[in-house]
């Protein structure tokens, strides 16, 4: 079965310090790798997408993946309390459906 | 641009009363629309998705149905809800065609029976 497999949290991070979060995904054959912030009571929303090895920046967002090692993470530099939420991984499968994890709890601390 | 549209935002019915929950994309043709489910603190659950109109693949039986009568409008139903059917629902779309950027979510409905 084809699992995204997400550390559930909370992480707590000091503002202004980096978040890592982390998450690792069993189908070799993913090729599209995304990250979805949810805020409480809201619907999730795409931050970041990825789709070869290596770093992706925007803004204070990074993400990285490594297909080899089937790991994909994003940091969150200069963390705000405005980035606490739950932080999604999700990745493709062969027919483009999108294999999410449970998500992260990410809580920065003023 | 693409937007997609979901009502109610919030709605309390009662056991066993029926539901209908709508879901509709603008901006493009032929989507690949899905319906979430999520408990509260839990992940997101596929309950159904649709890769054209009157094609319909279910993730989880139960009693939900959902309709896809036009092309980028998408339905979700039930004759009669149980109070595990509360949740906050999601509706999504993807493109079909061309390169893949994911889903984008509605703003979702909660639900509570009571």
């Amino acid at each position: 079965q084809k699992e995204v497999e997400q550390n559930s949290g909370p992480l707590s991070v000091p503002e202004g310090a980096i978040a890592s979060l982390n998450c690792t995904y069993s189908d070799r054959v993913s090729q599209s790798f995304f990250w979805y912030r949810q805020y409480s009571g809201k619907s999730p929303e795409l931050i970041m997408s990825i789709y070869s090895n290596g770093d992706k920046e925007d803004g204070r967002f990074t993400a990285q993946l490594n297909k080899a090692s089937q790991y994909v993470s994003l940091l969150i530099r200069d963390s705000q309390p405005s980035d606490s939420a739950t932080y999604l991984c999700a990745v493709s499968d062969s027919n483009y459906q999108l294999i999410w994890g449970a998500g992260t709890k990410l809580i920065i601390k003023p | 641009s693409q937007t997609i549209h979901q009502w109610p935002a919030t709605l309390v019915q009662p056991v066993g009363s029926p539901l209908s929950l709508e879901c509709t994309v603008e901006g493009t043709s032929n989507p690949n629309l899905y319906w979430y489910r999520q408990a509260a603190g839990r992940g997101l659950q596929l309950l159904f998705y649709s890769v054209g109109i009157g094609q319909i693949s279910s993730e989880v039986p139960q009693n939900l149905s959902a309709s896809r009568p036009q092309d980028r409008q998408f339905i979700l139903s039930s004759k009669k809800l149980l109070l595990s059917d509360s949740g906050f629902y999601l509706c999504a779309w993807s493109a079909s065609l061309g390169f893949f950027y994911g889903y984008t979510f509605g703003s979702g409905t909660r639900l509570t029976v009571v």
